[in-house]
């Protein structure tokens, strides 16, 4: 099946930082990706869309200038919390769309996630 | 906003009992999808019901879907500790780009 990794799994900074995170779509390409985050014992809440080539589509109340993303080949999208805070600490989460048009698909596959946790 | 809202929130059941959890939505949809999450992993897809489908199963797993409702409920059949986790539903936004989860119902199965 297809198979979405993340990394790192976790990471811990000092507030201030910035930390990059990669998702990668291992045996397929993907055209769209997308990134979660998730509050512990909350839902996953849909940050961005990320479309390879091109800009990232955000969210409402999601800063593009804090959370920069870039999708520069079809297997690989990176996150970039930028400036760090503790209120950043958070399960990041990306999905990735096989990709059959400008709409997704029935299916998304999902990474093992990213723990951050900002000192 | 969420697009789907589940029910419980939480459910404690012992192993062999049967689990349901409800969803409702709020947009039309085109299918409603529903994912397992254990505790700090990433999502596992489960199960898809098209707009046009009334009931799926899948081993044992039945969802079912009323469009009228705008509603869906997943059942776990014979439940084992192994079920544990949280079960979230998920559809696509307006747009049609991206997936949009409902809360989730956090499922406890003990032995």
């Amino acid at each position: 099946g297809a198979v979405v990794s993340q990394h790192p799994s976790r990471v811990i900074c000092k507030s201030g930082t910035s930390v990059k995170i990669e998702c990668r779509s291992l045996d397929f390409q993907a055209t769209t990706m997308f990134w979660y985050r998730q509050f512990p014992k909350q839902s996953l809440m849909l940050m961005a869309t990320s479309n390879e080539g091109s800009k990232a589509t955000y969210e409402q109340g999601v800063e593009k200038d804090k959370f920069l993303i870039n999708h520069a080949s079809l297997t690989l999208s990176t996150l970039t919390v930028t400036s760090a805070h503790p209120e950043d600490s958070s399960f990041y989460i990306c999905s990735a769309d096989p990709g059959r048009g400008a709409t997704s698909t029935d299916t998304q596959y999902f990474g093992p996630g990213t723990r951050l946790t900002v000192l | 906003s969420q697009q789907g809202e589940e029910d419980p929130q939480a459910l404690s059941i012992q192993e062999g009992e049967n689990a349901t959890m409800n969803c409702s939505y709020k947009t039309s949809i085109n299918n409603l999808q529903w994912y397992r999450q254990n505790s700090g992993r990433g999502l596992v897809h489960l199960i898809l019901i098209r707009s046009n489908e009334r009931e799926k199963h899948s081993g044992r797993l039945r969802v079912t879907l009323d469009t009228s409702k705008k509603s869906s409920s997943l059942l776990i059949t014979a439940s084992r500790a192994a079920d544990t986790a949280s079960y979230f539903c998920a559809s696509l936004n307006q747009a049609g780009t991206a997936l949009i989860f409902g809360k989730g119902t956090t499922l406890s199965v003990s032995s």
